[in-house]
């Protein structure tokens, strides 16, 4: 499983509350992303991160942010979340080009 | 930037039969094509994959065969079995240009009946 762990992994919260989601990762990779997973619309990237401190957009990024202070560490931030970022979110690293999924984190805003 | 369709998005086929799922995509540049197959409740999990440099590569029952020309790839399940059942998605992305984004399409939910 490359060595990818995902915190949460199940999270219920309120509409306008802050979120974060915690990806690590033991192999010291250095590409990370975020994607989330949504019935009809298969896996949609939201941002990436190549480096420490070096983070970038993907095709879903309104309303998330990321942050990356350590290799192993790659955190997605709700602001204030919204009923449509209910989702279920993987993290992934890229060895060699080819990406490897965590677990997954089951997120529902009510 | 880039775009990949998939079909058929479900797909049912008997036991001993064989699967074909179809991808197309749109930027001419991509030459990573890599296949997960995900079942419920889990993480996808990257099967088989191919580099645009090959035109088919096969692991067991499963191969991937790639048209650069068309610009559209297919996986091939064959001797299928129930525990092929899932989820499978297909998906494109420019490797060695730095990021290895991957562009996803929406997903096959393949059953086999028994």
């Amino acid at each position: 499983d490359a060595g990818i762990t995902q915190s949460p992994r199940h999270k219920v919260t309120e509409t306008g509350t802050p979120v974060t989601l915690r990806c690590h990762q033991t192999e010291n990779h250095r590409y990370m992303y975020w994607y989330r997973q949504d019935p009809g619309h298969g896996l949609r990237l939201i941002h990436y991160s190549y480096g420490v401190k070096d983070t970038d957009k993907g095709e879903v990024s309104d309303g998330y942010s990321v942050s990356r202070s350590k290799t192993e560490d790659f955190l997605l931030t709700l602001e204030s979340a919204t009923s449509s970022q209910t989702s279920v979110y993987f993290c992934a690293i890229s060895q060699s080009g080819e990406q490897y999924f965590g677990p997954g984190t089951r997120l529902t805003v009510t | 930037g880039e775009n990949v369709e998939q079909h058929p998005s479900t797909l049912s086929v008997q036991e001993g039969d064989s699967a074909v799922i179809k991808c197309t995509y749109s930027d001419s540049a991509s030459n990573y094509f890599p296949w997960y197959k995900q079942e419920l409740g889990k993480r996808p999990q990257l099967i088989i994959d191919i580099r645009s440099n090959v035109g088919e590569k096969k692991d067991q029952r499963i191969a991937v065969t790639l048209n650069k020309t068309a610009k559209h790839f297919s996986l091939h399940i064959t001797e299928t079995q129930p525990e092929d059942s899932a989820v499978y998605f297909c998906a494109a992305s420019v490797s060695g240009a730095g990021s290895y984004q991957l562009t996803f399409g929406k997903g096959t939910k393949l059953s086999v009946i028994p």
